[in-house]
């Protein structure tokens, strides 16, 4: 059973490029998280989404970020016209919906994460 | 071993000893805990979860003990190995709000044969 999948691992772009990170939740697992984090600091929730919804994207910033998770296909996190302070490690976590298997809606599980760094 | 979290975000201990990483959280409202670990260059590791209506959880060489009364949680690691080594982060999730999980700064745990 393959866990959270994300690509790529790692992403280099210059000042005012565009940056698109991929994230494949769980099979089965209809929520998907997206966390940002920064060298020796927590993960910061940016976004939580469900299937073609945004639920909460009150840890995004308002301005050149954004998330979407269509009905078909990965989860995408956008970065437009990025910057050296968007430098981080991108995580997605992915969590079960309440009727698979009586398995919680709350644990997430995190994949391996995408590095951008922004030169 | 010990740590403090916040305070004291490095902890050594032998191999064979127990290791107790600590983190303090602030919200009355939190009803759900995780404790992850983090190697070098690697995404967070589901550890074990507890909620807020439990004291104790024990896992495999693993232990999560809730404190509501001072806001505090904990994560026992019996018989420590080297490969424990990593950041060990505790999250919570708070009752008001929908999905997202509050990490804390995290712990480096280094494990010495």
């Amino acid at each position: 059973n393959a866990g959270v999948m994300q690509n790529p691992r790692h992403l280099v772009r210059r000042r005012g490029q565009e940056a698109r990170l991929r994230c494949s939740p769980m099979k089965g697992h209809s929520h998907v998280y997206w966390y940002r984090q920064l060298p020796e600091e927590g993960l910061k929730f940016m976004v939580y989404l469900q299937k073609e919804n945004i639920i909460d994207e009150s840890g995004m910033p308002k301005e050149r970020f954004s998330a979407e998770f269509p009905k078909e296909g990965p989860s995408i996190l956008r970065i437009q016209q990025v910057v050296r302070g968007d430098s981080a490690a991108y995580f997605c976590a992915s969590s079960p919906p309440a009727n698979l298997g009586g398995a919680s809606t709350d644990t997430q599980y995190f994949g391996p994460g995408t590095r951008l760094t922004v030169l | 071993g010990e740590s403090v979290g916040l305070h004291l975000p490095t902890l050594s201990v032998q191999e064979g000893d127990n290791s107790i990483i600590n983190c303090a959280y602030s919200n009355s409202a939190s009803d759900y805990f995780i404790w992850y670990k983090q190697e070098s260059g690697k995404g967070p590791q589901f550890i074990i979860d507890i909620r807020s209506n439990m004291d104790k959880r024990q896992g495999q060489r693993v232990t999560v003990l809730l404190n509501k009364t001072v806001k505090h949680l904990s994560l026992q690691i019996a018989a420590t190995q080297p490969g424990d080594s990593a950041v060990y982060f505790c999250a919570e999730k708070r009752g008001s709000t929908l999905g997202r999980l509050y990490f804390g700064r995290g712990t480096q745990l280094t494990v010495w044969p």
